[in-house]
């Protein structure tokens, strides 16, 4: 069974502070990876894909890296601010068989504090 | 430009009916793509389609169907209503059926099952 793990599942830290959020995953087997951001009770709002044949990401003060051997990708968020705060997801979309859908994981949700 | 569309926003249904939810992609997006995320998990994937063909179909009863029209809106359908079926159901868009390809998310239906 493919799996997407991120860890942890919150974190709250002080406005201005760099954060790194984990999302790790069991079959290295990826097309590409995408992180997401979810405000309460509202749909996705895409933030970074990160083909296969990347390494890494960037937009703004988002940085997300990808290490297929490992099996884990990290989302970088530098001089944190308040409105940062929401869950983040992170969806891989695997090869051969169930190539056409995303495997989210659970999220973690960053609260940051002013 | 507009984003992915969904209709209603939010839904009261009772056990054993029957509900349809809608959805407008991107512009020139072809492919949508569903999925039902329950409280607190990471999205599950219902459904692609793609030039109204369905291209994949997740792990869901056969109560769930849906469909793709000329203009690559969809619809889904939710037959003999369960209390789990409550979720945010969520419209996904991307340009194809391309495994390399972005996908956006619309905003979501609400459904609440009494």
């Amino acid at each position: 069974k493919q799996e997407v793990t991120q860890i942890p599942a919150a974190l709250s830290v002080p406005e201005g502070e760099n954060l790194v959020l984990n999302c790790s995953f069991t079959d290295s087997a990826i097309y590409n990876l995408q992180w997401f951001r979810q405000d309460p009770g509202k749909g996705l709002t895409s933030l970074l894909l990160i083909q296969s044949s990347q390494r890494e990401q960037t937009s703004g003060r988002l940085n997300a890296s990808l290490d297929k051997s490992s099996g884990r990708s990290t989302l970088y968020i530098a001089a944190s601010q308040p409105g940062d705060s929401a869950t983040y997801l992170c969806a891989r979309r695997g090869t051969g068989a169930g190539s056409y859908q995303l495997t989210f994981g659970k999220g973690t949700k960053l609260s940051v504090i002013p | 430009d507009a984003g992915v569309t969904q209709s209603p926003t939010h839904l009261i249904k009772t056990r054993g009916q029957q509900v349809t939810l809608r959805c407008s992609p991107i512009s020139g997006h072809k492919s949508v793509s569903w999925y039902q995320q329950v409280l607190g998990q990471g999205p599950q994937f219902i459904f692609q389609y793609y030039e109204k063909e369905e291209r994949g179909r997740g792990n869901f009863p056969d109560r769930f169907s849906a469909r793709q029209f000329p203009n690559y809106s969809s619809e889904l359908n939710v037959n003999a209503l369960l209390l789990g079926d409550s979720a945010l159901y969520l419209c996904a868009s991307s340009l194809s059926a391309g495994y390399n390809n972005e996908q956006f998310f619309g905003p979501g239906t609400r459904l609440t099952v009494l």
